[in-house]
């Protein structure tokens, strides 16, 4: 059965630092490129970051890009976002989801962990 | 403001049918990217509904269908249930921005 399960959110300061973490289960972990996608309150879907399988290449939304870097440790079957310098419009619900190896979607996701950023 | 342009709401009563459309351009659907489906519940996740253009996951029911031509992409319901009540996303590949690209959203009500 294919689990991921997101932790680390909470409430944080403008300009602070947050990481947050994913662990997977129920797949090989080190086959798939993993995403972080994220969903302020009451608004849609944003993709975040993605990882391949083996770590070497990440990419990022131009919103985070220079802040957030996307990680994995392949022999803990866990993803991390670490995420610096935080602000409002940082604010929502992450949500870290497999990636397909066929083209290009996501499934499963996890069940999300909230970030708030405010002081 | 999203890439991907979908209604934000339909409706329709028990057992009609509804279509959510999701219009692209020549860099995203137009290109040739696949297009893929999710179905928000209330305070759930995302989870896939419909993968490259037209198919189910295994579990989905046969009522959910998609459809993919030129710039845009569709997604049906057929034969609405009370159960179909959630925000559906569209979400694609854009090659110029070298990003994935979500849908605006569209909640559907079951009247």
């Amino acid at each position: 059965q294919l689990h991921l399960v997101e932790s680390g959110g909470g409430v944080v300061q403008p300009g602070r630092s947050l990481r947050l973490s994913c662990a997977a289960s129920g797949f090989t972990f080190s086959d798939y490129a993993m995403h972080w996608v994220r969903q302020a309150p009451g608004k849609g879907l944003e993709w975040v970051a993605a990882i391949w399988f083996d770590g070497r290449n990440e990419y990022y939304a131009d919103s985070v890009k220079g802040r957030f870097t996307i990680s994995r440790d392949n022999s803990k079957n866990t993803l991390y976002l670490q995420m610096n310098s935080l602000t409002g419009e940082d604010t929502a619900v992450y949500y870290c989801a497999r990636g397909s190896q066929v083209s290009r979607w996501f499934d499963p996701w996890g069940q999300g962990t909230l970030v708030t950023v405010s002081s | 403001q999203s890439v991907l342009t979908q209604p934000p709401s339909v409706s329709g009563a028990p057992g009609q049918r509804v279509t959510i459309s999701c219009s692209g351009s020549s860099s995203n659907i137009g290109a040739g990217n696949d297009v893929h489906w999710y179905q928000q519940l209330p305070g759930t996740a995302p989870k896939l509904l419909m993968y490259g253009n037209k198919y189910r996951p295994s579990g989905v029911p046969d009522r959910f269908s998609g459809s993919k031509s030129g710039t845009s992409a569709s997604l049906a319901i057929t034969g609405l249930q009370a159960e179909d009540e959630a925000d559906y996303y569209c979400q694609s590949f854009d090659s110029s921005l070298n990003t994935y690209v979500f849908g605006s959203g569209t909640k559907v009500t079951v009247l």
